[in-house]
């Protein structure tokens, strides 16, 4: 079965600082892998979406996520944090199956940036 | 949010009542999918529907609540007799394919059972 599991439920960093969301996998077949941001009382936002077209995925906001098979990992990366990426963060994967399509959340990351 | 609208932004119920959610999905997507979000945690699978047809259910509460989609107007998540652990966020999402489509999601509906 497929589960989504996001390392730290807080992350804080300074502002300039390399930002770093952790997001681990399980899937019996080749995933399709989602991050989204969600901001104080906002509906999620599309980052970035793996559909195995590439390993390093590029995003908005300056944001790209790396797929590794061997360590089941697709982490969210930023070189310089800025303030306004002060959010929550969720990992997902998409989950067929028969005819359904879901998407499948981990519990979420809430980043804080530090002036 | 790449134009599915939700409404009410805010709902407030006693115990007991009713709760009518609804979601407009983006102009020419025919999937809609709802989740659900309580405090502090990430948002749960409840349904997916086609026009005029719930695809999978698997998520919802066997009691109380229901969905549809029908061929004219929105989608409506249906929750009777509230109870307070209704209390949540409730996302709509569209999306123009079922398959591996991006699901584009509403700014959701915060429940709040008194």
């Amino acid at each position: 079965a497929q589960s989504v599991t996001q390392l730290g439920s807080h992350v804080s960093v300074s502002e300039g600082a390399l930002v770093l969301l952790r997001c681990n996998y399980s899937s019996s077949v080749p995933p399709y892998l989602f991050w989204y941001v969600q901001y104080p009382n906002q509906g999620l936002q599309l980052l970035l979406k793996y559909t195995s077209a590439a390993t390093l995925v590029k995003g908005i906001n300056g944001f790209e996520a790396e797929f590794k098979k061997s360590e089941t990992s697709f982490h969210l990366t930023k070189p310089s944090a800025h303030m306004s990426d002060a959010a929550e963060y969720f990992c997902a994967v998409g989950l067929s199956l028969d005819s359904s399509y879901k998407l499948i959340f981990g519990s979420g990351t809430r980043l804080l940036v530090r002036p | 949010n790449a134009g599915v609208m939700q409404n009410p932004r805010h709902l407030v119920r006693r115990r007991g009542q009713e709760a009518r959610l609804r979601c407009s999905p983006v102009k020419g997507h025919s999937h809609v999918y709802w989740y659900r979000q309580l405090p502090e945690e990430g948002l749960k699978f409840m349904v997916y529907l086609q026009k005029e047809n719930i695809i999978d259910e698997s998520g919802m509460p066997k009691e109380r609540f229901s969905a549809e989609f029908p061929k004219e107007g929105p989608s409506i998540l249906r929750i009777q007799q509230v109870v307070r652990g209704d209390s949540a966020a409730y996302f709509c999402a569209s999306s123009p394919l079922q398959s591996t489509d991006t699901q584009y999601f509403g700014p959701g509906t915060r429940l709040t059972v008194l």
